[in-house]
């Protein structure tokens, strides 16, 4: 079956821009997960979806960045004012249930440039 | 925050040699991961450690949670081009956020020249 999928792959914008990323989670994976990886860094938690609701938005740096995902499924990661610093790879990922020891299984990232 | 500490940063294989490399904490983890990415990919997880002193084998890996909760380590035995690539050790914590895995900075696998 599919694995997550995230689009675009690459992106290339403007500092002040908005940008939108999008995830497709594993079909019937409940809970969603965004990352941000930094060059030469580990994954750093951004958000975590349960569902339609933000069970945990406690990585998110700051109110320019925000996270949908109105039907339970699909999430879309959007930054607002986009900075330098904010280029990185958003790598997304799906688990199960989200519950405890739930494996995540991650996306191919996308790959943010902020010039 | 909580932070993993990996090491080493970096490391050369030679085809046949044995790989090891270690995660330290200075809090407690419930679980330990072991994940792999490959360029252009998104982590894949190799080993998954639930238990205080656990000791998992998936093929040629081999991974132990500490019995403090505070470290790890992945061993790779008899290595082979295809283990090249950034290695991450990464804990959960069951208290808080069920989605909040915290990762290390990785150890990189090249072939040496």
């Amino acid at each position: 079956g599919a694995g997550v999928s995230q689009t675009p792959s690459n992106k290339v914008t403007e500092k002040g821009k908005y940008v939108e990323l999008r995830c497709d989670p594993i079909s019937g994976h409940t809970a969603l997960y965004w990352y941000r990886q930094s060059l030469g860094q580990g994954p750093e938690f951004l958000i975590y979806f349960q569902g339609t609701g933000a069970a945990d938005d406690s990585g998110l740096p700051n109110d320019r960045f925000f996270a949908v995902r109105p039907e339970g499924s699909v999430s879309t990661l959007k930054i607002q004012r986009t900075e330098r610093g904010d280029s990185a790879v958003y790598l997304c990922a799906s688990s199960s249930a989200g519950g405890v020891g739930e494996t995540q299984y991650f996306g191919p990232g996308t790959r943010l440039l902020v010039l | 925050g909580q932070q993993l500490n990996q090491s080493p940063q970096s490391m050369f294989i030679q085809e046949g040699e044995d790989v090891s490399m270690n995660c330290t904490s200075s809090s407690i983890f419930n679980t330990w991961l072991w994940y792999k990415q490959d360029p252009g990919e998104g982590p894949v997880l190799l080993i998954a450690l639930y238990k205080a002193g656990e000791l998992t084998s998936n093929g040629r890996l081999t991974a132990q949670f500490g019995i403090t909760r505070k470290d790890s380590f992945l061993n790779i035995s008899a290595s082979i081009p295809s283990d090249v690539g950034i290695y991450f050790c990464a804990g959960e914590n069951y208290g808080g956020s069920q989605g909040n895995l915290i990762f290390g900075k990785g150890t990189k696998l090249s072939v040496k020249p």
